[in-house]
Parts: C-alpha cells; sequence; structure tokens
C-alpha cells in the first residue's frame, strides 16, 4: 500500500542528545514536509524540500536539521540546540502537478527526560 | 508572510450542519486543504480543492472557496458525534512549495 510512515511513534531523548526521527514516503511524492504541533496549537513548519537534495527552513528551523539524500526519505534531526523540543511531530508529502494532495504520517511523539 | 487563520472552537448539535471558517493572506496558494486530527493522531485529508475551483463537494463535505477575499469554509452536512476533532485548513503555495496550516477549529458535537 502507498503511504508515508513516521517512526518511531513515540522517542524519549535525555537533553542535550541529538535525536533522529524517521519519514519515509512511497508515493513519489517530490515534496515533503516537517512540522511541530504543541499541544492546543496549530502545526508550525519547521523544514521542506521540494526535491532531492534541496530543502529550504520554515518558520522554526532553529535546533533542527534534515537531509533529503533519497526522494522517499526525509529525516529530521532534533539537535541540542532547540530549547523545548518536547512536541508531536508530524511529517507529511505531496505530489505535483493539478490535483495534488498532501499526505500525513502519524507522527511520533518526541519527550525530553 | 504567509498566514492562515481558524476560529478555534464550534459547538453543534447532532444532526445539525457545522461550517467552519478559514481566511489566507498568501493570493498564490495554489491549493487549499481540509484534515481532520482525532486526540493523539496524524492528519487525515478530507478533502481539498483548487484555486480555480469556486465549490467541491464530497458526500456531507462542501468546501467553499472565496478567492476575492481569501475565504475558505468547509460545511459538514448531518453533523455526528463522531465528527468531533480538530479541523485544520492549510494553504499550499504553488511559487514557493509552502504548505501552510491554521491553527487548528475544535468542533464539539453534542448529542
Amino acid at each position: 500500500d502507498g503511504g508515508i510512515t513516521q517512526s518511531p511513534k513515540y522517542l524519549f531523548r535525555k537533553e542535550g542528545q541529538n535525536v533522529t526521527l524517521s519519514c519515509e514516503q512511497n508515493l513519489n511524492h517530490d515534496a515533503m514536509y516537517w512540522y511541530r504541533q504543541d499541544p492546543g496549537q496549530g502545526l508550525r513548519l519547521i523544514y521542506y524540500s521540494q526535491i532531492v537534495n534541496d530543502f529550504q527552513k520554515g518558520d522554526i528551523a532553529e535546533g533542527y536539521s534534515v537531509s533529503r539524500e533519497k526522494k522517499e526519505s526525509f529525516p529530521l534531526t532534533v539537535t541540542s540546540a532547540q530549547k523545548n523540543p518536547t512536541a508531536f511531530y508530524l511529517c507529511a508529502s505531496m505530489g505535483r502537478g493539478k490535483n495534488t494532495e498532501a499526505f500525513f504520517g502519524q507522527g511520533t511523539r518526541l519527550t525530553v527526560v | 508572510g504567509e498566514d492562515v487563520e481558524q476560529s478555534l472552537f464550534l459547538s453543534v448539535r447532532e444532526g445539525d450542519s457545522s461550517v467552519i471558517n478559514c481566511t489566507y493572506t498568501d493570493s498564490s496558494s495554489t491549493y487549499l486543504y481540509w484534515y481532520k486530527q482525532e486526540p493523539g493522531a496524524g492528519l487525515q485529508l478530507l478533502t481539498y480543492i483548487f484555486s480555480n475551483m469556486d465549490m467541491k463537494q464530497d458526500q456531507r463535505l462542501t468546501v467553499l472557496l472565496n478567492k476575492k477575499d481569501k475565504h475558505l469554509s468547509l460545511r459538514i452536512a448531518d453533523t455526528q458525534t463522531g465528527d468531533s476533532a480538530i479541523y485544520f485548513c492549510a494553504a499550499g503555495s504553488g511559487n514557493t512549495g509552502k504548505l501552510i496550516f491554521g491553527q487548528g477549529t475544535t468542533l464539539q458535537v453534542k448529542p
């Protein structure tokens, strides 16, 4: 089945550690996105990529890094520089052309302990 | 910069229609989406509309787009308790490739 998969579903990190969240899609979508959602809040754009080997900062990129070495994969690293990393992280992908749809993974809940 | 605004809360009775409104600022927005989020879950795409359309109907869902006013609405007919969730409006820019979300509208359906 085609879809977008995030892993793990729950992640615990000690303060000062980097952690990488996985996002994989088999929809042959060019564009991929990472969002952060805090309790009772909307989605804020962290990074996005419209094509392999290229990505742009979103509204809250500080303390995060990404790579887009393959079309299917867009991992997000939450670095120790991110002051308040505990949140729900959502990955999305979108195709090109008319009537395109943007699909989401099920999310990763990151907790810093 | 680009912005998407929604009202935060809507309460309706079961069987009534619900109308959730959204405004956006980016006139280059090409695609406009409605998503549903249930507690602890990801976002489920409900429907979307291309910017050259005024209306789209999909079973109980009707999307209306006023491009001049940059206003989007989602109407849910015969609202059921299972429709209780947070609904997000999103605008996708054909120029920048960005996909920007509103804050979400919590829909409460009372029996």
